[in-house]
């Protein structure tokens, strides 16, 4: 079965903390790795992960895939209140043209 | 630019209804997929629509079914409603690339909640 697990399912930090969010996975035709941004309503989209070992990186978030160890990490540096919010990380499987999605980490930044 | 966008924002019905979800995709995407998302859990896939046909589907009972039509827009189908239908609902789409197969970054819709009472 097709899983996506991510870790740790809640993390409360302080503003200015750096934080590593954890996702791996066990697809079938695995073609990329997606992570999303949820706060009330819309997951945004933050990153597409295609090639391992090549780190994207947007401001003060950055992410990487290793997919030998089949896993990928989303880093935020100097958080902010503004950071508080469900980070979702999915796999995109080639073939089934849909995204399998974790649970989610809940990221709550106090200030 | 328009994002993807969904009607309704919320919705109440009760036992044994029947419902329908719609969603007009991002400007310049073809493929749109539904997902429902119960509280405390990630999306969960539903089906997918590329070319007015239903190209994938998840575990989901024959009771959910949809449409695409020829602009791309979408509807979400839910028939004989119980109660563990209550969720957000939501619609990702997508540009399918025609060459590789491959579909690119989904992009999702704000929802609509559904309440079962």
């Amino acid at each position: 079965e097709d899983k996506v697990v991510q870790s740790p399912l809640s993390l409360v930090v302080h503003e200015g903390d750096t934080v590593t969010l954890n996702c791996s996975y066990e697809v079938t035709n695995f073609r990329s790795l997606l992570w999303y941004k949820q706060e009330k309503k819309a997951p945004t989209f933050l990153f597409m992960l295609t090639s391992s070992g090549i780190e994207k990186k947007s401001g003060r978030l950055s992410s990487i895939l290793d997919k030998k160890e089949l896993f990928s990490i989303l880093n935020i540096t100097a958080t902010q209140t503004g950071d508080s919010a469900v980070y979702l990380c999915a796999a995109y499987m080639e073939y089934g043209n849909k995204l399998v999605f974790g649970a989610g980490t809940i990221l709550r930044v106090k200030s | 630019d328009a994002g993807v966008t969904q009607s309704p924002t919320h919705l109440i019905k009760t036992r044994g209804q029947q419902v329908t979800l719609r969603c007009s995709p991002k400007s310049g995407h073809d493929t749109v997929s539904w997902y429902q998302q119960a509280l405390g859990q990630g999306p969960q896939f539903i089906f997918q629509y590329y070319e007015e046909e239903e190209r994938q589907r998840g575990n989901f009972p024959d009771r959910f079914s949809g449409h695409q039509f020829p602009n791309y827009s979408s509807e979400l189908n839910v028939n004989a409603l119980l109660l563990g239908d209550s969720a957000l609902y939501l619609c990702a789409s997508s540009l399918k690339l025609r060459h590789s197969g491959l579909s690119g970054a989904q992009h999702f819709g704000d929802g609509t909640r559904l309440s079962i009472l």
